[in-house]
């Protein structure tokens, strides 16, 4: 099973609002990871996550604040966003990173509306 | 930043048409992942490259890891309609991916 799930699908939120956006995988992965894709785009990294630790952050607003709870779960607290945040936000996971290259497997995504 | 050009940027074919796109960098990467989006969903992953001269195949789809580490390409034979999306090119170094533009296919039936 290669299954990341995210939760919602779709969210729309004032700019005033908190919101967080969650995703869970049962790989057993130790790397889990957050992108930002805006519509015909690639995906862009906004964080890492290796072993519940945060290793990257790609120089992401505050108003983005990641948390691994545990191995499975990562979570994406949203407080006080623009419009021009609005996009498909992704988690993905892989069994670890480092200097050898591994697997990443993606969620679903949510379509994030921000008003 | 790494950079990664991916080409062609779109591609209108007939249905059983092979098709073949790549990546270029002028980076060196230690991994090439390819993947399809369809609209409104994530990627999924294709094939996974580790070595440089690697040539994987998956069903349809051959993808190679140049022998530079700079380049990788997928080809897809026999296209059908299902083909239809956008491919991503991934080259990996040191935990982080790089994504290229994307290649999107359209496959007239």
């Amino acid at each position: 099973d290669t299954e990341v799930t995210q939760t919602p699908k779709h969210l729309v939120m004032g700019m005033t609002n908190k919101k967080s956006l969650k995703c869970e995988q049962h790989m057993g992965h130790r790397a889990m990871y957050w992108y930002k894709q805006k519509a015909k785009k690639p995906p862009e990294l906004m964080f890492v996550y290796s072993y519940e630790k945060l290793s990257i952050n790609e120089s992401v607003p505050s108003r983005f604040s990641p948390e691994c709870p545990n191995s499975s779960l990562l979570n994406l607290h949203l407080h006080a966003l623009q419009p021009e945040d609005s996009a498909l936000y992704l988690c993905a996971s892989s069994r670890a990173t480092g200097t050898s290259g591994y697997e990443q497997y993606f969620g679903p995504g949510t379509r994030l509306t921000v008003t | 930043g790494q950079q990664l050009n991916q080409s062609p940027q779109s591609m209108f074919i007939q249905e059983g048409e092979d098709v073949s796109m790549n990546c270029t960098s002028s980076s060196i990467f230690n991994t090439w992942l390819w993947y399809k989006q369809d609209p409104g969903e994530g990627p999924v992953l294709l094939i996974a490259l580790y070595k440089a001269g690697e040539l994987t195949s998956n069903g349809r789809l051959t993808a190679q890891f140049g022998i530079t580490r700079k380049d990788s390409f997928l080809n897809i034979s026999a296209s059908i309609p299902s083909d239809v999306g956008i491919y991503f090119c991934a080259g990996q170094l040191r935990g982080k991916s790089t994504f290229g533009d994307g290649t999107t296919l359209t496959v007239k039936p």
